[in-house]
């Protein structure tokens, strides 16, 4: 069975620092991209972040670039976000997704709250 | 950027009724790389379509995605009690992957 978990959220003062993990199994990790998605209270999804499957190559949304790192351990089979200077419209449910003719797979999501 | 576009964007029906669901894009999808889900509060969203018309596995076949280019519809043909949630459409032809803002289905 295909899970993803992610864990990492907390809250957080603004301009700190925050890693997300999303931990997979049920399928050969280091075979697929994977994709951050985010939801901000009351909005919609947003496509935050993707990496390919030798974590060579990696894509950011103008939102985040340049404050925000994808990453991965396939050895561990883990899916990384690191988030540095946080903003207050941060502040989301981050979920990791498993890209295959859309989405097929979510994990539950981590609650990112960047307040002081 | 591809910019999606719902309507929607409150969708009041009752059970038993068809649903009708709008998706416009900016510029043409690539293909017909659309995708729906639906989202309810407090769970990971769930895929149910693909392909623009093609159901994921275990979606039941009361939805039915169509469309091409820039128009896409999803259709729920009888509503049922569990069908009432948030209905968003993605596109994955061309990078970034955007979603549209949503169409909230709820009960009438």
């Amino acid at each position: 069975e295909v899970q993803l978990v992610e864990s990492g959220g907390s809250l957080v003062q603004p301009g700190g620092s925050l890693r997300l993990s999303c931990a997979a199994s049920g399928f050969t990790f280091s075979t697929y991209w994977m994709h951050w998605v985010r939801q901000a209270p009351g909005k919609g999804l947003v496509w935050v972040s993707r990496i390919n499957s030798d974590g060579r190559t990696t894509t950011y949304a103008d939102s985040v670039k340049g404050r925000f790192t994808i990453s991965r351990d396939n050895a561990k089979n883990t899916l990384y976000l690191q988030m540095n200077s946080l903003r207050a419209e941060d502040t989301a449910v981050y979920y990791c997704a498993r890209p295959d003719y859309g989405f097929d797979y979510w994990g539950q999501g981590t609650l990112v709250t960047v307040s002081s | 950027e591809i910019v999606l576009t719902q309507s929607p964007g409150t969708l009041s029906l009752s059970p038993g009724e068809r649903a009708t669901l709008s998706c416009r894009a900016s510029q043409s999808v690539g293909g017909t790389y659309l995708a729906w889900y639906q989202h309810k509060a407090g769970q990971a969203p769930r895929l149910l379509i693909y392909g623009a018309s093609s159901r994921a596995t275990g979606i039941p076949d009361r939805f039915s995605g169509s469309g091409a280019g820039t128009d896409f519809t999803l259709t729920i043909s009888r509503l049922e009690p569990e069908d009432f949630a948030v209905y968003y459409c993605q596109q994955y032809g061309t990078s970034p992957r955007t979603f549209g803002q949503g169409t909230k289905l709820d009960i009438k």
